[in-house]
């Protein structure tokens, strides 16, 4: 079965406190691993998409990074501007579902 | 270049009542979705759309249904409404089958 877990639930950062919140996910096959930034009464806004084992990608102090089980998003030197949730999804190599998981809500206290 | 919009925001409807939630994209997408979110559960697909005229079903179809007439709208409609389809509704469209989804800023539905 696809599914997709996102940990920590919720994470409080001093302001410029780096910290990396984790997807882990199972999928017959992956597609594409998206992650999104949602604001409180916003839809969710694209980050990146990764599509391989080993690829990185990079995003002001953000970066994302992918393994063949999980993907990291790296948040280096915080602001408080950065308090979101984070959301992660997979699309896996077949149908047109997006598998997303309960996000990371993260606080940065300046 | 507007992207996603849905309207309304916020809605109340009281159980059994029927309404359509409006979905409508400008930037020519062929796929578009409807998504729910709750408390402690990740976005789950309701219906989806490859192009007019094509709808299928996604994860948690049931007390919903869908048409897609043009490229531009996906209604998403609550045929009777219960209190267990109190959750914020989004809509979503992408460009083609690797492109990420792109939301709008969802519809806050209460049923009382």
């Amino acid at each position: 079965e696809d599914q997709v877990t996102q940990s920590p639930e919720a994470l409080r950062l001093q302001e410029g406190e780096s910290s990396s919140l984790n997807c882990s996910y199972t999928v017959s096959g992956l597609r594409g691993l998206f992650w999104y930034r949602q604001d409180p009464g916003k839809g969710p806004e694209f980050l990146f998409t990764l599509y391989s084992a080993g690829e990185e990608k990079e995003k002001e102090r953000l970066k994302a990074t992918l393994t063949k089980k999980e993907s990291f998003l790296h948040i280096t030197a915080p602001k408080p501007e950065d308090s979101a949730t984070y959301l992660c999804a997979v699309q896996p190599n077949t149908g047109n579902q997006f598998y997303f998981g309960t996000g990371t809500s993260l606080t940065v206290i300046p | 270049n507007a992207g996603v919009t849905q309207t309304p925001k916020f809605q109340v409807l009281k159980t059994g009542q029927s309404m359509t939630l409006q979905c409508a994209q400008d930037m020519n997408h062929e796929y578009m979705s409807w998504y729910r979110q709750d408390p402690g559960m990740g976005l789950r697909l309701i219906h989806y759309s490859v192009g007019a005229g094509i709808t299928d079903q996604g994860e948690v179809p049931n007390g919903y249904n869908v048409s897609r007439s043009t490229t531009e709208d996906f209604p998403l409609r609550l045929l009777s409404a219960a209190p267990s389809q109190t959750s914020v509704y989004f809509c979503a469209s992408r460009s083609s089958y690797n492109s990420p989804l792109h939301f709008g800023n969802g519809t806050r539905l209460t049923v009382t």
